[in-house]
C-alpha cells in the first residue's frame, strides 16, 4: 500500500515548456486534489476531483489542466510554464467528503 | 472570502513545556476544521477533523478544540519529535471540497 505517489520529485523547466505532474493513489479514494505551496502563502487549491470523470477548479487554476479518467490517477498538466509557477506541488486523496486528506511527498518545480 | 490565520508564526519550546497553537477562521459556514502536521520536505500529515463548536479530539500529546471563531491545538509535555509545522484548514459551506489553509505555525521543541 504505497498511498499517494507523485512523480517526479524535482523538475526544472524553461519558460514556455509544458509538462505533466503525475499522481497515483492505491487506496481507492474518490476525492483527489492538487495544491501548490509557496512560502508565506499556505497551501492553495489548484483543481480537485470528486470521482472519475469529474473535475472542478480550485482557487488558482489558471495555467493548469487536469483530467480524471480512472479512480487511481489524477495528472496535472502545465500548459506553458511560467516563472510564477515555481512552487512545490502536492497531490492529495480522501475517501469521502469532510475526511482528512492523505498527501503525497510533493514535486518541487522550478521554472527558469 | 474564507480566511484562516494561525498564530504564532513560530514557537520554540523546551521539552516538557506545554503550550497552545491558535487557528482563527472567518467562513460563511463551517463544515469542518482540519489540523495537519508537516515535516520539512514532506507532505502534510492529517491529524484531526473538528465539525462543531465544543468538539475536542486527542492524539497522544496533542489535543484540538473548536469554538465558533477559532481552534486551538494544545501540546502537552512536548518532545523533540513533535517539532514540525502545524497547519490548520477549513472547509466551508458552498465551497465544495475546497480546503482553505493557514500559513502554519513552525514548532521547535528543544532538549
Amino acid at each position: 500500500n504505497a498511498g499517494v505517489t507523485q512523480t517526479p520529485k524535482f523538475q526544472v523547466l524553461k519558460t514556455g515548456q509544458s509538462m505533466t505532474l503525475q499522481c497515483a493513489q492505491d487506496m481507492n479514494h474518490e476525492y483527489m486534489s492538487w495544491y501548490r505551496q509557496d512560502p508565506g502563502m499556505g497551501l492553495r487549491l489548484i483543481h480537485y476531483s470528486v470521482g472519475a470523470g469529474i473535475t472542478d477548479q480550485g482557487e488558482v487554476p489558471n495555467g493548469y489542466n487536469v483530467s480524471r479518467s480512472t479512480t487511481e490517477d489524477f495528472p496535472l498538466r502545465l500548459l506553458s510554464a511560467a516563472p510564477s509557477q515555481t512552487s512545490v506541488y502536492f497531490c492529495a486523496s480522501s475517501p469521502r467528503d469532510l475526511y482528512g486528506y492523505t498527501f503525497g511527498s510533493g514535486t518541487r518545480l522550478t521554472v527558469v | 472570502e474564507d480566511q484562516v490565520t494561525q498564530s504564532p508564526e513560530a514557537l520554540r519550546l523546551q521539552e516538557g513545556e506545554s503550550s497552545s497553537l491558535n487557528c482563527s477562521y472567518t467562513v460563511s459556514g463551517l463544515r469542518g476544521l482540519f489540523w495537519y502536521r508537516q515535516d520539512p520536505g514532506k507532505g502534510p500529515e492529517f491529524l484531526f477533523t473538528l465539525y462543531s463548536a465544543g468538539e475536542e479530539k486527542e492524539k497522544e500529546r496533542l489535543k484540538a478544540t473548536l469554538t465558533k471563531k477559532e481552534s486551538f491545538l494544545h501540546i502537552t509535555a512536548p518532545k523533540p519529535e513533535d517539532s514540525a509545522t502545524y497547519l490548520c484548514a477549513v472547509q466551508a459551506t458552498g465551497g465544495g471540497n475546497k480546503l482553505t489553509f493557514g500559513t502554519g505555525t513552525q514548532l521547535k521543541v528543544e532538549l
